[in-house]
């Protein structure tokens, strides 16, 4: 079936780590978006890519980085300089104005 | 700033009424909104959609409104079901001249609760 796959649901990060989460498509869309949700905050963009090889920092980038060495994959890695990152994370892909989501990965910090 | 806003944060209608979820939004270069729906732990799903030459667009119990002078869009599900309750996010983007990569940006959502 088609869709976005995210990996893992869930992962428990310590203060000062790194962590990368993964993000994967085989709709062959050209766009991938990382939004965070946080409670009362909606989705909140933080990084985009339009083709391989290119992506721009969305509203709330910093502490964040991406690759995008291939169309069908997106990851993500939360820095430590990330100083809140306790939040839920989706991954979408973008073809003609709708958004199609992975069901998400919930990151916490211990 | 933020540029699509949904005011009102939960919404508790009872079951059979009419749920009405509403969006505001500033950028008057917006020229197509979406509605999604969310369930908790998961991925948003696409509900419904409106382009700006359109005020109306209408899928079975799903009616979305657009009033582009006031910068306004409402999700009108009738008849509300239990199933029904979720958070619902408002989106929009500019279309930047027909490109198929628009950045959609998203209202805070709305929890709506259908009571049976």
């Amino acid at each position: 079936d088609g869709g976005i796959t995210q990996s893992p649901k869930y992962l428990f990060r310590k203060e000062g780590q790194n962590v990368t989460l993964s993000c994967e498509q085989n709709l062959n869309h050209d766009a991938m978006y990382w939004y965070r949700q946080d409670p009362g905050q909606g989705l909140r963009l933080i990084y985009y890519s339009q083709i391989v090889n290119d992506f721009q920092k969305g509203d709330i980038a910093e502490g964040y980085s991406v690759s995008r060495e291939k169309k069908e994959s997106f990851p993500l890695t939360v820095t430590s300089a990330q100083k809140n990152p306790t939040a839920f994370y989706l991954c979408a892909s973008i073809r003609v104005n709708e958004a199609f989501f992975g069901q998400g990965t919930r990151l916490t910090v211990v | 700033d933020q540029q699509v806003k949904q005011n009102s944060p939960s919404l508790s209608v009872q079951e059979g009424r009419i749920s009405i979820l509403n969006c505001d939004y500033t950028n008057s270069m917006f020229d197509y909104f979406l509605w999604y729906k969310k369930y908790p732990a998961e991925g948003p799903t696409f509900l419904i959609s409106i382009s700006s030459i359109k005020d109306k667009n209408e899928d079975g119990r799903f009616t979305v409104f657009l009033n582009k002078s006031a910068k306004h869009l409402s999700l009108h599900i009738v008849p509300s079901q239990p199933g029904d309750s979720a958070v619902y996010f408002c989106a929009a983007t500019a279309n930047a001249g027909g490109t198929s990569y628009g950045k959609l940006t998203f209202g805070q959502g709305t929890i709506l609760t259908v009571h049976p």
